[in-house]
């Protein structure tokens, strides 16, 4: 099966940095994705993984451990914008790039 | 390019009643994808679709039934809808099935069965 672990909430203020963890276990790996969702909107994508390691695109990056099962998302210099919610998907079916999601993190940033 | 466009953006249905979400993507990919979207759970897998004529069931297939007969088409098919139906259907889809291949999400359907 598949379980894709992530935190449900979490809040941080305005121009601070926030690591929104995701843990998996499933039963191949392909890559790990990470969206975003504004309330009521489509995912949006931001960033993958396939190997371990650290992937900077702007404000945000994405690490990935795959021995531990292991990625964390990571947003700097935090806007109000930002809020919304983060998902953590896991490709892992060979010959398909069927995702597994996790329930999301709803990100509320604070002035 | 459109993207990925749905329609329609919202619908109420009757139980027992039967309609087709539309999904139609211009950006030539060969692989479309079917999500559910249930509040406080994640990302569900209905059916999805390798190419033309190709269609697999996805995670949570049962009440649903998928087309493909363009690269550019995958409609969703509600035969008989049910309360737990009620959900927000987005549609996705990739050029290619490879790990790496980013999915690209329409804008979803919000579907209510009374």
């Amino acid at each position: 099966g598949q379980n894709i672990d992530q935190p449900t909430e979490m809040t941080a203020t305005e121009g601070a940095i926030v690591q929104i963890n995701c843990t998996y276990q499933t039963s191949g790996f392909n890559g790990l994705f990470w969206y975003q969702q504004h309330a009521g909107e489509a995912p949006t994508f931001l960033s993958y993984n396939v190997l371990d390691g650290l992937e900077e695109k702007g404000r945000f990056s994405s690490f990935l451990s795959r021995s531990k099962g292991y990625s964390y998302l990571l947003l700097k210099e935090l806007q109000m914008k930002d809020s919304a919610s983060y998902l953590c998907a896991v490709s892992s079916q060979t010959g398909a790039n069927n995702l597994f999601f996790g329930t999301g993190t709803r990100l509320t940033v604070i002035p | 390019n459109a993207g990925v466009t749905q329609t329609p953006k919202f619908r109420i249905l009757k139980i027992g009643q039967s309609m087709t979400l539309q999904c139609t993507q211009d950006m030539n990919h060969n692989y479309m994808y079917w999500y559910r979207q249930d509040p406080g759970m994640g990302l569900k897998l209905i059916y999805y679709s390798v190419g033309a004529g190709i269609t697999d069931k996805g995670e949570v297939p049962n009440g649903y039934n998928v087309s493909r007969s363009t690269t550019e088409d995958f409609p969703l098919r509600l035969e008989l809808a049910a309360p737990s139906q009620t959900s927000v259907y987005f549609c996705a889809s990739s050029y290619s099935g490879t790990g790496t291949d980013t999915q690209y999400f329409g804008p979803g359907t919000r579907l209510t069965v009374l």
